[in-house]
């Protein structure tokens, strides 16, 4: 069974860092590129990042670039999210999903860690 | 404010169709780009419903359709259900913001 489970959530102070973990199982993690895509209380689903299934290239939102920092290694089938200079609005539930090369959709999606920045 | 706009909410009875449109530009959907749907039940994480316009994942039931025009695509459901009681997103690529974009989110309510 197709499966991604994301860890390193909670609570930290604005200006923090925390760096998120997603573990993947039930298929070839390197075939295949991934993404973060995060949903504040209550709000939309936004797109955070997308890596690469070697991990050369990486996307970003506008919102996050500069402060996440996305990569993954494949010899423990497992995808990261580094985030630094941490905003109250960057609070939400955090979710890897598994993507396509030659498209931006997911067809796999973890429940979720939670992040909560104070003030 | 998301790039791509929906209707924050739609209803309709048991046995029913409803359509949820999903409106981009000429930056996104109207550029050529897949639009892709997305179910959330509550307090669940998203599930594929819908990709690349028209394509149901193994599993999803043919009350569920996918369309796509110029800059903006539907999701179709028929024969609803209780429990197609969920929230609904489309999705797309956006060659501005080079990334992925996301509806703002239809809320479905089973009458």
């Amino acid at each position: 069974e197709v499966q991604l489970a994301e860890s390193g959530g909670g609570v930290v102070q604005r200006g923090g860092s925390l760096r998120l973990s997603c573990a993947a199982s039930g298929f070839n993690f390197d075939d295949y590129p991934m993404h973060w895509v995060r949903q504040a209380p209550g709000k939309a689903l936004e797109w955070v990042s997308r890596i690469s299934w070697d991990g050369t290239t990486t996307k970003y939102a506008d919102s996050v670039k500069g402060r996440f920092t996305a990569s993954r290694d494949n010899n423990k089938n497992s995808l990261y999210l580094e985030m630094s200079s941490l905003r109250p609005e960057d609070s939400a539930v955090y979710y890897c999903a598994k993507g396509f090369s030659l498209n931006w959709y997911c067809d796999v999606w973890g429940r979720g860690t939670l992040v909560t920045v104070s003030s | 404010q998301s790039v791509l706009t929906q209707p924050p909410s739609v209803s309709g009875a048991p046995g029913q169709r409803v359509t949820i449109s999903c409106s981009g530009s000429s930056s996104n959907i109207g550029a050529g780009f897949d639009v892709h749907w997305y179910q959330q039940l509550p307090g669940s994480a998203p599930k594929l419903l819908i990709y690349v316009n028209n394509n149901r994942p193994s599993g999803v039931p043919d009350r569920f359709s996918g369309s796509k025009s110029g800059s903006s695509a539907s999701l179709a459901i028929s024969g609803l259900q209780a429990e197609d009681e969920a929230d609904y997103y489309c999705q797309s690529y956006d060659n501005t913001v080079s990334g992925s974009v996301f509806g703002g989110g239809t809320k479905l309510t089973v009458l």
